[in-house]
């Protein structure tokens, strides 16, 4: 168990919708990073926050938008989904420059 | 730029034999270094890293990864392959200077351990 948590585990929607994935870090980490990865594909880098703030942004699409709050829990809203868009959706945290990364087990996104 | 390489979409090793999975990277500053292995439908997991010192590193499940800075490589190695070592490994980098922690990725590396 890597301390990162990850919801839904699997979604299912149709083309058009807006879905929102939630990712909880590893106590006290302050960054979180989000990533898509499609079938056999390497990770996509969308967003980075650190402590509330963006930090950097990847290949992400203006459909997709991201917010950490306070708690430092984030979110990363799907919207106007299309069939491309289906993909794992991983959310990683981390404590510090020269710290280890850790992995939730990822939302698995199926649009149909 | 900051980019990582990892040159092998695929290696193919037979059980028992050594195996390496290279990587290579460029980044402005010094690098930190990191390698995680991605099983089937799991997220990944941390297999080791290189912050400083000493230059050969040991992690996880008998892997290990060597530092070369005149190379700028990072390759990940195993004296003795497994069947279960069989997984997309990735190499990821992350510069000592940037204050934003941003880590970059190569492509990834399936490796496949035939009995």
């Amino acid at each position: 168990d890597s301390g990162v948590t990850q919801t839904p585990k699997h979604l299912i929607t149709a083309t058009g919708q807006r879905v929102t994935l939630r990712c909880s870090p590893r106590s006290g980490d302050l960054s979180v990073y989000w990533y898509q990865q499609s079938l056999d594909q390497g990770l996509q880098f969308l967003i980075q926050y650190y402590n509330g703030e963006e930090r950097a942004k990847g290949n992400i699409l203006e459909r997709f938008s991201a917010q950490q709050f306070p708690d430092l829990h984030s979110e990363l809203n799907l919207s106007s989904l299309e069939l491309g868009d289906s993909a794992l959706y991983f959310c990683a945290s981390s404590s510090g420059s020269n710290t280890e990364a850790f992995f939730g087990q990822g939302t698995r996104l199926t649009v149909v | 730029a900051q980019s990582v390489a990892q040159p092998e979409d695929q290696v193919n090793v037979a059980e028992g034999n050594p195996l390496t999975v290279k990587c290579t990277y460029s980044v402005s500053g010094n690098p930190y270094l990191f390698w995680y292995v991605q099983y089937p439908n799991r997220g990944l997991q941390f297999l080791l890293k290189y912050i400083t010192g000493d230059n050969l590193v040991k992690g996880s499940y008998g892997f290990e990864a060597e530092f070369n800075k005149s190379q700028t490589s990072f390759h990940l190695k195993k004296p003795s392959a497994l069947v279960s070592d069989s997984a997309l490994y990735f190499c990821a980098v992350r510069d000592i200077e940037d204050s934003n922690y941003q880590l970059i990725w190569g492509a990834g590396t399936k490796l496949i351990i035939k009995p």
